[in-house]
């Protein structure tokens, strides 16, 4: 298994909602990665765990809360969200970030997020 | 000046010509370099990585790095309308925190 695999694909919310979005890998992967990409604009780093314990959180507003119950699993809680926060958000994965190792990323499809 | 820069196009050439594609930056800590290809609507697929400076070779597609002059280039060959797409450059001094360029949208012509 090769791929990193987001739910929901689209998902529209309201201001008021809470929501969460999924990501899994199954590669053995130890660094586990949100980034957030408006339109024509690169991903921009949100949070990073490594070995399920959160190391860089870019100054993300609180309204979005990560979680990485496992190895395998990371998990974006989504609650009270603004119009401006309508975006692509993807999950990306690494392998082991101690030893620099990283091979690069691998990117899921990410998850299309309307906020209404 | 960003640590990042890279040309936004879009980059339009015939299918079969050899595309260019480039990165320039300033960290002369960062040391692992990376392009990723992102189709519409879809997330980032890593095309090719490098450590440090030199050449590497798959397929049509080979990636430099000149570290001297703080450059990376994509070159690919043989081009074909599937590689239309937007190209981003990304870089790292440590690998946990890589740093995107801007991405260059790229069409090539049937």
């Amino acid at each position: 298994d090769t791929e990193v695999t987001q739910t929901p694909k689209h998902l529209v919310m309201g201001m008021t909602n809470k929501k969460s979005l999924k990501c899994e890998q199954h590669m053995g992967h130890r660094a586990m990665y949100w980034y957030k990409q408006k339109a024509k604009k690169p991903p921009e780093l949100m949070f990073v765990y490594s070995y399920e314990k959160l190391s860089i959180n870019e100054s993300v507003p609180s309204r979005f809360s990560p979680e990485c119950p496992n190895s395998s699993l990371l998990n974006l809680h989504l609650h009270a969200l603004q119009p401006e926060d309508s975006a692509l958000y993807l999950c990306a994965s690494s392998q082991d970030q101690r030893t620099g190792r990283g091979y690069g990323y691998t990117f899921g499809s990410g998850t299309r997020l309307t906020v209404v | 000046q960003k640590e990042v820069e890279q040309d936004p196009g879009p980059l339009s050439v015939p299918e079969g010509a050899i595309v260019s594609l480039n990165c320039t930056y300033s960290n002369s800590a960062f040391q692992y370099f990376m392009w990723y290809r992102q189709y519409s609507r879809k997330g980032p697929e890593l095309l090719m990585y490098t450590y440090s400076s030199g050449n590497k070779e798959d397929g049509r597609f080979t990636a430099q790095v000149d570290k001297s002059s703080k450059y990376i280039s994509l070159f690919i060959r043989d081009s074909q309308p599937s590689d239309s797409a937007t190209y981003l450059c990304a870089m790292s001094d440590r690998d946990d925190k890589i740093i995107f360029g801007k991405g260059t949208r790229l069409h090539i012509l049937p």
